[in-house]
């Protein structure tokens, strides 16, 4: 099947610093993958659309000045949590669209910001 | 099941049990619908799917329906194990570009 990796799978970082997420499809290329935003006993909040090559479409409520989406290839985006604050502690999580309607979800990263 | 602030509904069995997980969806428009498990600091794992055509699809010791009347959806899970215990997820796609809504999940527990 389909695998999504993302990396780092945890991270710590301190209050003002940014910190790059990425999200890989290993196995497939994948035009559009998508990143969510998970808060402890919470669902799953999709945060914007990030298509290869194009610019990302963002949810409404998500600043995409502070979330900063690159889709540089067919199988990597990159999410970056700019100037962290401790309310940006999430899991973040990233997904791959396939073809029709699958998507493939990679395992998540634990942002703690301190 | 429905969810109140951040409390996550939690539903117990027992092992061998059948698990029955509801899901109220928010769209009539939406035509395609999934069932995810996620299991604690992992990402969420495909299950099942249904299309908006079908009421019922069975897998591997699971089911969903679909009532598009009502717009509600349910997982069964037949002779519930220890390693099913999760957060069970439904979600639905509706407005076109593959984007999926989460509903709120259910914790599975199930009890030796």
């Amino acid at each position: 099947g389909a695998v999504v990796s993302q990396h780092p799978s945890w991270v710590i970082c301190k209050s003002g610093t940014s910190v790059k997420i990425e999200c890989r499809s290993l196995d497939f290329q994948a035009t559009t993958m998508f990143w969510y935003r998970q808060f402890p006993k919470q669902s799953l909040m999709l945060m914007a659309t990030s298509n290869e090559g194009s610019k990302a479409t963002y949810e409404q409520g998500v600043e995409k000045d502070k979330f900063l989406i690159n889709h540089a290839s067919l199988t990597l985006s990159t999410l970056t949590v700019t100037s962290a604050h401790p309310e940006d502690s999430s899991f973040y999580i990233c997904s791959a669209h396939v073809q029709e309607d699958e998507q493939y979800f990679g395992p998540g990263t634990r942002l703690t910001v301190t | 099941g429905e969810s109140v602030g951040l409390h996550l509904p939690t539903l117990s069995v027992q092992e061998g049990d059948n698990s029955i997980i509801n899901c109220a969806y928010s769209n009539s428009a939406s035509d395609y619908f999934i069932w995810y498990k996620q299991e604690s600091g992992k990402g969420p794992q495909f299950i099942i799917d249904i299309r908006s055509n079908m009421d019922k699809r069975q897998g591997q010791r699971v089911t969903v329906l679909l009532n598009k009347t009502v717009k509600h959806l349910s997982l069964q899970i037949a002779a519930t194990q220890p390693g099913d215990s999760a957060v069970y997820f439904c979600a639905e796609n509706w407005g076109g570009g593959n984007k999926l809504t989460f509903g709120t999940g259910t914790q599975l527990k199930v009890e030796l």
